[in-house]
């Protein structure tokens, strides 16, 4: 069973707002990512992270930005808010090694008014 | 350009009979693959995976078959379960190459009593 926590579950905001999404896992895993998925659509890649001071950016260009200062830790921030930004964010984690299943968290409903 | 195809949006099965959940793909370079299922509010959950070297792979009900050549693979749930109700995603994975995982749209499984 995997340990990953996001939160908020949901968040409804307003246009403008600074916004930080949480994601915490307890597994030790050194491996992190965040993933963007509209609904019916597939999960893009938006970040990811090798380990503590590691950051790189995905597939799908994003406006969001992430940090990991600790090995459980990756949040993700918006910076200013737009209802562009309305979308389902999963964050993920997985141990070192090229082929390891990821792990996945309950995921965070953003909508921006 | 969808590197990862489910062509069928929704499938809908008899309980106790097999469902078929199809991907096709495109990147030659991919060489690792998973399925996830989801739940509605939920994040996905690693069902199964299997790598080029293989053609099968079988975990209790679920079986993944793999055509190289076809760039085909698939999802055998046998026998269907109502729990089985569910999206499930297929995702691929370069070795080697950045982490993400490259998923489909997924296909909606409806089991029906």
């Amino acid at each position: 069973e995997a340990d990953i926590y996001q939160t908020p579950r949901y968040l409804v905001i307003g246009t403008g707002k600074k916004i930080t999404l949480e994601c915490s896992q307890t597994m030790g895993h050194d491996k992190m990512y965040w993933y963007q998925q509209d609904p019916g659509m597939e999960l893009h890649l938006i970040h990811y992270s090798y380990g503590v001071n590691s950051t790189e950016k995905g597939d799908l260009s994003s406006e969001s930005t992430v940090s990991r200062i600790r090995t459980e830790h990756f949040p993700l921030t918006l910076e200013s808010a737009r209802p562009s930004h309305t979308s389902q964010y999963l964050c993920a984690s997985s141990t070192t090694g090229s082929y390891n299943e990821q792990f996945f968290g309950p995921g965070t409903r953003l909508t921006v008014l | 350009d969808q590197q990862v195809k489910q062509n069928s949006p929704s499938l809908s099965v008899q309980e106790g009979r097999i469902s078929i959940l199809n991907c096709d793909y495109t990147n030659s370079m991919f060489d690792y693959f998973l399925w996830y299922k989801k739940y509605p509010a939920e994040g996905p959950t690693f069902l199964i995976s299997i790598s080029s070297i293989k053609d099968k792979n079988e975990d209790g009900r679920f079986t993944v078959f793999l055509n190289k050549s076809a760039k085909h693979l698939s999802l055998h749930i046998v026998p269907s379960q109502p729990g089985d109700s569910a999206v499930y995603f297929c995702a691929a994975k370069q070795g080697g190459g950045a982490d993400g995982l490259t998923f489909g749209k997924g296909t909606h499984l409806i089991i029906q009593p």
